[in-house]
């Protein structure tokens, strides 16, 4: 059971770098989320995918381009890297059609800014 | 303002206590309440979900309760065991929209023997 893969576990770019963090779920979730979590703070989104074929903004879109490629997968994109965007990145994955189902999330993504 | 706050921060218990986690929210509507487990360097796994009709739900031994009145939920571990050291995060969904999850910060378990 691989549930929400993401890929790569850990990355360390400079900035101005771009990169993209990929995320892929097999358990035929027609949502899906990107969060940042920080030292002290909640989780807090980024952008979200209602649906495949569908994006929308979450509290902290600026600095990030996201792309739902098809119903398994949803990229986030970091056009210009900023020491500010130095993180953990989690991917979730939901099944919107089923009341009262959980998130499920990947192991992060583990990002530094120099 | 939608808002969760969890207590303590950080709590250091010895194996095989017991301990209570607080989680108090400002959600509305509210829709329902989830606690998750985040072990350190995974991403977070939910333990349990509490409705506005529940006011207590376990899973083996956690144990969450749930006061939609005064709008506070306690997450208790029995017999704590070394396992249990993890972050654990409460989360209040709001009725309506795609977008309508509110974080804790966490509660920063360590268990020790």
């Amino acid at each position: 059971n691989a549930g929400v893969t993401q890929t790569p576990k850990f990355q360390v770019l400079k900035t101005g770098q771009s990169m993209t963090l990929q995320c892929a779920q097999d358990m035929n979730h027609n949502s899906m989320y990107w969060y940042r979590q920080d030292p002290g703070m909640g989780l807090r989104l980024i952008y979200y995918s209602a649906s495949e074929g569908t994006t929308d903004k979450g509290e902290v879109p600026n600095g990030y381009n996201v792309s739902r490629l098809n119903k398994r997968e949803f990229s986030l994109r970091l056009e210009s890297a900023a020491p500010s965007q130095t993180s953990v990145y989690f991917c979730a994955s939901k099944d919107r059609a089923r009341v009262g189902q959980p998130q499920h999330f990947g192991d992060g993504t583990r990002l530094s800014i120099l | 303002k939608n808002q969760v706050e969890q207590s303590p921060q950080s709590l250091i218990i010895l194996e095989g206590k017991n301990c209570t986690l607080q989680c108090n929210y400002t959600v509305s509507p509210f829709s329902n309440l989830r606690w998750y487990k985040q072990d350190t360097g995974r991403g977070p796994v939910s333990l349990t979900i509490m409705t506005f009709s529940e006011n207590t739900k376990s899973n083996g031994r956690y144990t969450a309760t749930l006061d939609a009145d005064t709008k506070q939920s306690s997450l208790h571990i029995t017999a704590s065991q070394l396992s249990d050291s993890a972050s654990y995060i409460c989360v209040v969904s709001a009725l309506g929209g795609a977008n309508n999850l509110f974080f804790g910060t966490g509660t920063r378990l360590t268990v020790i023997p």
